[in-house]
């Protein structure tokens, strides 16, 4: 059965610190991974990867994908309260399934100042 | 706003009851996705619709959830005979017609059900 996985779930750090979090999938005819953002409400697209090895860099978060192993990592350097949020990566895939995405469960990042 | 709309925000209805959800897409975005959020998941896909068809449903669609886009444009999602397990945010998304690229995703609309 199609999945993703995330780790870890839940993540305590002090501003200043870095992270990195990790999504794996396991999916039939990949096409696209996605990073997305979730505070309160809706999710905020972060980084679509659809090639392995090349960075998707924006501020102080970036994101890189290996085809290969299956698997994505989102990096945050020099956190800030304001990181706090829900990460959410999510796999289109299929030949028919109308690039739908499936969702890990999420990553909830806790930075304290 | 151009953005993805969704109505009602919040909704609190008594077990048994049916409710309907209205989801306003990007105006140019054929394709549209329903899916449902419960506390300290990820989103899980319900159905799509490119257009006005309805394409793929989930598995978790049960008989009581039914979804139309009449005219390929606004789109609702009916819960009927609702059940305490029903409670949880609904997330409306749409895109263009690629089959890859971003979900733009409304602010959702959060059911309980007493």
């Amino acid at each position: 059965e199609d999945k993703v996985v995330q780790s870890p779930l839940s993540l305590v750090v002090h501003e200043g610190d870095t992270v990195t979090l990790n999504c794996s999938y396991e999916v039939t005819n990949f096409r696209s991974l996605l990073w997305y953002k979730q505070e309160k409400k809706a999710p905020t697209f972060l980084f679509m990867l659809t090639s392995s090895g090349i960075e998707k860099k924006s501020g102080r978060l970036s994101s890189i994908l290996d085809k290969k192993e299956l698997f994505s990592i989102l990096n945050i350097t020099a956190t800030q309260t304001g990181d706090s949020a829900i990460y959410l990566c999510a796999v289109g895939f299929g030949e028919t399934s109308g690039s739908r995405l499936t969702f890990g469960e999420g990553t909830q990042l806790t930075v304290n100042p | 706003d151009t953005g993805v709309s969704q109505n009602p925000r919040h909704k609190i209805t008594k077990r048994g009851q049916n409710v309907t959800f209205r989801c306003d897409p990007i105006s140019e975005h054929n394709r549209l996705y329903w899916y449902r959020q419960t506390l300290g998941q990820g989103p899980e896909f319900l159905t799509y619709f490119q257009n006005e068809a309805q394409l793929e449903k989930s598995r978790l669609l049960s008989d009581r959830f039914s979804a139309e886009r009449p005219k390929g444009s606004f789109s609702t999602l009916e819960i009927q005979r609702t059940e305490q397990g029903d409670s949880a945010m609904y997330l409306c998304a749409s895109k263009r017609g690629s089959l890859t690229g971003e979900l733009f995703f409304g602010e959702g609309s959060r059911l309980t059900v007493l």
